[in-house]
């Protein structure tokens, strides 16, 4: 079965990091990129960054440069997301999604969600 | 950066009607544009990418149009699964950038 199937839950105080996982199946996990797309609650998508799995190549937003890493172990076919210095506006749901890359740059399969929350 | 912007922000059609559904880039994008359904509680779904081809499984009722700066995604004759909230999104070749309108909710009148 073609599927992403990501981490539990997460709670975090301010200032800490987080580490989201994703674990892909039933496809070739070095043929498609893998992204991260957040939603705060009760607001829109805001994409992260991608990470090729072939390679290990990265491109992160701007806003998230300084402090998101991505990284992939292709030995379990799983991406990863970390995300240090929390604040409570990084409280939000934390998507993985496949992107097939030409012509498609767009992501065709997601996974479940991860919710993150930052609190004292 | 490109800014991707929907309107309206909330459409309100009768079951069975046609929903029109637009989304502007502030700058050329191409056909690099994709439109994604959400419901609660749920991940977002691909509907179309390349601006108007169908993402695999997707009713014919959905269709995409547009180029450059102007798209549209139509529904054509609203089914009750088809209340959501949708998304556009568009892709930028360099520095690769994936930017997300800020959605269309779609309500039963």
């Amino acid at each position: 079965q073609v599927q992403l199937v990501q981490s539990g839950a997460e709670v975090r105080r301010p200032g800490a990091s987080v580490k989201v996982s994703c674990k892909a199946s039933g496809y070739t996990f070095s043929g498609y990129y893998i992204h991260w797309v957040r939603q705060a609650p009760g607001q829109g998508l805001e994409w992260m960054g991608r990470i090729n799995p072939n390679s290990g190549g990265t491109n992160y937003a701007q806003k998230f440069q300084d402090r998101v890493t991505m990284t992939r172990d292709t030995s379990i076919t799983t991406a990863y997301m970390d995300l240090s210095s929390l604040t409570s506006d990084d409280t939000a749901v934390y998507y993985c999604a496949r992107d097939p890359g030409s012509p498609f740059y767009a992501f065709d399969l997601w996974g479940q969600g991860t919710m993150v929350i930052v609190s004292s | 950066e490109i800014v991707m912007t929907q309107s309206p922000a909330t459409l309100s059609v009768s079951p069975g009607e046609r929903a029109t559904l637009s989304c502007r880039a502030s700058q050329s994008v191409s056909s690099n544009l994709a439109w994604y359904q959400q419901k609660p509680g749920q991940a977002p779904r691909l509907l179309i990418y390349g601006a108007s081809t169908r993402a695999t499984g997707i009713p014919a009722r959905f269709s995409g149009s547009g180029s450059g700066t102007e798209f549209t995604l139509t529904i054509s004759s609203l089914q009750s699964e088809d209340f959501a909230l949708y998304y556009c999104q568009q892709y930028n070749n360099w520095p690769p950038l994936y930017t997300f309108g800020q959605g269309t909710k779609l309500e039963i009148k």
